[in-house]
């Protein structure tokens, strides 16, 4: 069975400063999608980023990207010039491309300070 | 918007009570997933549908979790016999983009078992 670690449960990092959120997993399997979503506190939880195992160059979205490393089984985020809205927990997860089911990390909580 | 609405949002009954939530995507999906989130945790994995057809269902959906989607469009999670372990965030997702890789997630129904 597939499995995600986030080893981080708490960040913190300075408004517009750059914070790095860790994740790995353990799979057998060498075609699957990696993702990180973020939840607000009592709020809806949103994607932030996805990565495709097979595309060797890293995902970005705006301020957000991540360092996909396959052979480690890691893939971290970094959130650059963080902003006060990007306090939330950050979860990590993985889904085979052969299932359906999304596997959790067990999140990370980050803050912002100003 | 995540194109997922869920009802209620919040729910509080005593132990030993029956519940329903119901999750509606806006448009239709052939899929849909249901996970349960408890305080401080990453989602797990309940269960998943492809159209009306309940494909995969998690451990812990016990005898006394039921799921349906009639006619393959809104879905429903009912809790039989409610225990106070049951109290968690139940979210819905629905997969969109390319390939339909990536799952969006609902607003989530809260429920607290007394």
């Amino acid at each position: 069975a597939q499995t995600v670690t986030q080893s981080q449960p708490e960040m913190s990092v300075q408004e517009a400063e750059t914070v790095t959120l860790s994740c790995t997993y353990d799979t057998s399997e060498s075609d699957y999608y990696l993702f990180w979503y973020k939840q607000p506190p009592s709020r809806q939880m949103i994607l932030v980023i996805r990565q495709e195992a097979y595309k060797q160059q890293n995902a970005t979205e705006n301020r957000f990207s991540v360092n996909f490393q396959k052979a480690a089984k890691s893939f971290s985020l970094k959130i650059s010039d963080s902003q006060l809205g990007d306090a939330a927990m950050y979860f990590c997860a993985y889904r085979s491309n052969a299932g359906n089911m999304l596997t959790f990390g067990g999140g990370t909580r980050l803050m912002v300070k100003p | 918007d995540t194109g997922v609405s869920q009802d209620p949002r919040h729910k509080i009954t005593k132990r030993g009570q029956n519940v329903t939530f119901r999750c509606d995507p806006i448009s239709e999906h052939n899929r849909l997933y249901w996970y349960r989130q408890t305080l401080g945790q990453g989602p797990e994995f309940l269960t998943y549908f492809q159209n009306e057809a309940q494909l995969e269902k998690s451990r812990l959906l016990s005898d006394r979790f039921s799921a349906e989607r009639p006619k393959g469009s809104f879905s429903t999670l009912e809790i039989q016999r409610t225990e106070q372990g049951d109290s968690a965030m139940y979210l819905c997702a629905i997969p969109r983009g390319a390939r339909m890789n990536t799952q969006y997630f609902g607003p989530g129904t809260r429920l607290t078992v007394l």
